[in-house]
């Protein structure tokens, strides 16, 4: 069965610095790999997808994450955040052939002016 | 264009009593999907459905829980005998078609308490 990990829980970063949010997922087969954001009082929404070619993915908002098979890592990075960024991001994977998307318990992410 | 709605946006209901949710998904999505939020938690996979059937109804987690989507647009999430631990926020999603390759786009969820 497929699983992902956020290690952190909350990460706090200043304004215009960069940020990396964590994510590892554990799955017996091939995988799509997904980040999703939750802006405060709003619906989840998709910020980028890996599906095949390029480990490399850009997203919305200056947002890019790098599939690492071997590391079974996607992790999502920003060079300048800002405070409109303030958000809880979830990580999801979804096996081939499955339509379900399995979460993460989320990282909430805090600008600090 | 409109998004995914859900109805109500916040229920609280008795120990015991029978609660429906709405989700209204976005108009042409084939697919749709409910999820469960526990707080603190990311969204759990409750049942999936392609059309007016349940292709995949894996993530119900007793079967005081059914849900239904008859005209294969619209689906309502039906918890019986409802429990405490039933309490969480409850998502809809809809997608053009099935499978993952299609984005899923989210509603505001519907918030169940149960006292």
């Amino acid at each position: 069965a497929q699983s992902v990990t956020q290690l952190d829980s909350q990460v706090p970063v200043f304004e215009e610095a960069p940020v990396e949010l964590r994510c590892n997922y554990s799955s017996s087969v091939s995988v799509y790999l997904f980040w999703y954001v939750q802006y405060p009082n709003q619906g989840l929404q998709l910020l980028l997808k890996y599906l095949s070619g390029s480990t490399l993915v850009k997203g919305i908002n200056g947002f890019e994450a790098e599939f690492n098979k071997s590391q079974t890592s996607f992790h999502l990075r920003k060079p300048s955040v800002h405070i409109s960024d303030t958000a809880e991001y979830f990580c999801a994977v979804s096996e081939r052939g499955n339509e379900k998307l399995t979460f993460g318990t989320g990282t909430r992410l805090t600008i600090i002016p | 264009g409109a998004g995914v709605s859900q109805t109500p946006s916040n229920k609280v209901t008795e120990k015991g009593k029978y609660v429906e949710l709405r989700c209204d998904p976005i108009s042409g999505h084939t697919a749709l999907y409910w999820y469960r939020q526990s707080l603190g938690q990311g969204p759990e996979f409750l049942i999936y459905f392609q059309g007016t059937g349940a292709a995949d109804d894996s993530g119900l987690p007793n079967d005081r829980f059914f849900a239904v989507r008859p005209e294969g647009s619209v689906s309502t999430l039906k918890i019986q005998r409802t429990e405490r631990g039933d309490s969480a926020v409850y998502l809809c999603a809809s997608s053009l078609g099935g499978g993952t390759l299609y984005e899923q786009y989210f509603g505001p969820g519907t918030r169940l308490t149960v006292t």
